[in-house]
């Protein structure tokens, strides 16, 4: 168990729909970073967030949004839902965001997209 | 567009063999590199990470980097069934501060 947590597990929602996941980062770790990951692919960076503030951003369109809290917590936003955003979500959290930091992902949430 | 390129396998080995997983990188000022385990279902779990050149050891796990030819690779001694699993490698680049490039992963089997 790495301590990162998210919520739901599992979630099932239409196109065009919104969904809000949810992270709650290991203890002591300030940085919490979203990827997605597409069956038989590696995970894809979507963006990451440190003390707050967003600290990096990958080739994902503006409806992919996110807010990290004072208890460092996280939350990915997405918009107008497309087929193609069914995938597993993971949340990582590091002490940093240095290079050299591991990141140790939470369980993931899988969204489905009808 | 940095690369990350990784056999997708599947990878076969008996027990108690050396299971060689390999992972090549586009960008030459990669600085960090790192494996994760990944079950069917699952998230990805860390092993190893590797910074410097050469072989870092840590249990029946050896990462090797090899900066020079943009290499860096996992060597699992001694394999088990419960070592099946996707093989993810992971890489960093101080440009980019904390955000990790992903092969598409290696599909690892040991046969018992």
């Amino acid at each position: 168990e790495t301590g990162v947590t998210q919520s739901p597990t599992h979630l099932i929602k239409t196109r065009g729909q919104q969904v809000t996941l949810r992270c709650s980062s290991q203890s002591g770790h300030n940085t919490v970073s979203w990827y997605q990951q597409a069956l038989g692919q590696g995970p894809q960076f979507i963006f990451q967030y440190y003390r707050e503030e967003e600290n990096g951003r990958g080739n994902f369109p503006p409806r992919f949004s996110g807010l990290q809290f004072p208890n460092y917590s996280s939350e990915l936003n997405v918009n107008a839902l497309e087929l193609d955003d069914s995938a597993l979500y993971l949340c990582a959290s590091s002490r940093g965001t240095s290079s050299y930091n591991e990141q140790f992902f939470g369980p993931g949430t899988r969204l489905t997209v009808l | 567009q940095k690369e990350v390129e990784q056999n997708s396998g599947p990878l076969s080995v008996p027990e108690g063999a050396i299971a060689s997983l390999n992972c090549t990188y586009s960008d030459r000022g990669s600085q960090s590199f790192f494996w994760y385990r990944q079950y069917s279902g699952k998230s990805p779990e860390l092993i190893m990470f590797i910074y410097s050149n050469g072989d870092k050891e840590d249990g029946r796990f050896t990462a090797q980097l090899n900066k020079a030819s943009q290499y860096v690779s996992l060597l699992i001694r001694d394999s088990q069934p419960s070592d099946s699993a996707t093989y993810l490698c992971a890489v960093n680049t101080p440009d980019t501060g904390n955000q990790f490039y992903f092969g598409t992963g290696t599909s690892l089997t040991v046969i018992p």
